[in-house]
């Protein structure tokens, strides 16, 4: 079954970077988009972009584009999002989520959550 | 940016009533390929969130027969046909037509 694991809760100073991990087993990791998606604490989900692990390629939603970098390592299968710059409105619950299909389709798969708090 | 919207932003619903959610997109969600990428997912308390539908009304693996999609264009519709208390949560819609992604504010429901 299909299986995203996440690395566990960090604590960061405002400016510093964070770099989340993202799991993955029970299916092919380079077949299948991953996402990134955060929650504020009471807040609703925000996308903030996809990584293709087969290629490498990327795509940011314009917020979090300068600031993010999300990458993989297809012999772990393993993704991570990397933000930087942070400041304290980027606490929040990080998911990775997989695509339902091949594609950047929508994610069927959700990963466990990491929080990130920023605070100084 | 494509804006999602959803209403109502809260819901009240007694066991074995139905419920239904809203949801609108500023643009069309209708790609050249013939299919209309919107998504609506549940968020229970505590869990992260899970897939319930997908381009506009295809239930996702596992997911009860109660729910279901519909609409077109910019104008989406969950509907949940006799809620059971394992539904409160919060629903979201969102949509992912041009290869990038926004969600609805989301749509809190909770059981009287």
């Amino acid at each position: 079954q299909v299986q995203l694991v996440q690395s566990g809760a960090e604590v960061k100073k405002p400016g510093a970077s964070v770099k989340v991990s993202c799991k993955a087993s029970g299916y092919t990791f380079t077949g299948y988009y991953m996402h990134w998606v955060r929650q504020a604490p009471g807040q609703g989900l925000e996308w903030m972009g996809w990584i293709n692990p087969n290629s490498g390629g990327t795509n940011y939603a314009q917020k979090f584009q300068g600031r993010v970098t999300m990458t993989r390592d297809t012999s772990i299968s393993t993704a991570y999002m990397e933000l930087s710059r942070l400041r304290s409105d980027d606490t929040a619950v990080y998911y990775c989520a997989r695509s339902r299909v091949v594609g950047a389709t929508g994610s069927g798969y959700w990963g466990q959550g990491t929080l990130v708090t920023v605070s100084s | 940016d494509i804006v999602m919207t959803q209403t109502p932003l809260s819901l009240s619903v007694t066991p074995g009533q139905p419920a239904s959610i809203s949801c609108k997109s500023s643009q069309s969600l209708l790609h050249s390929d013939g299919k209309t990428y919107l998504y609506w997912y549940l968020q229970k308390p505590g869990q992260s969130p899970q897939l319930l539908i997908y381009e506009v009304s295809s239930r996702f693996s596992g997911v009860p027969d109660r729910f279901s999609g519909s609409g077109s264009g910019t104008d989406f519709t969950l509907k949940i046909s006799r809620v059971e208390a394992e539904d409160v949560g919060v629903y979201y819609c969102m949509q992912g037509i041009h290869l990038s992604f926004t969600f609805g504010p989301g749509t809190k429901v909770d059981i009287k």
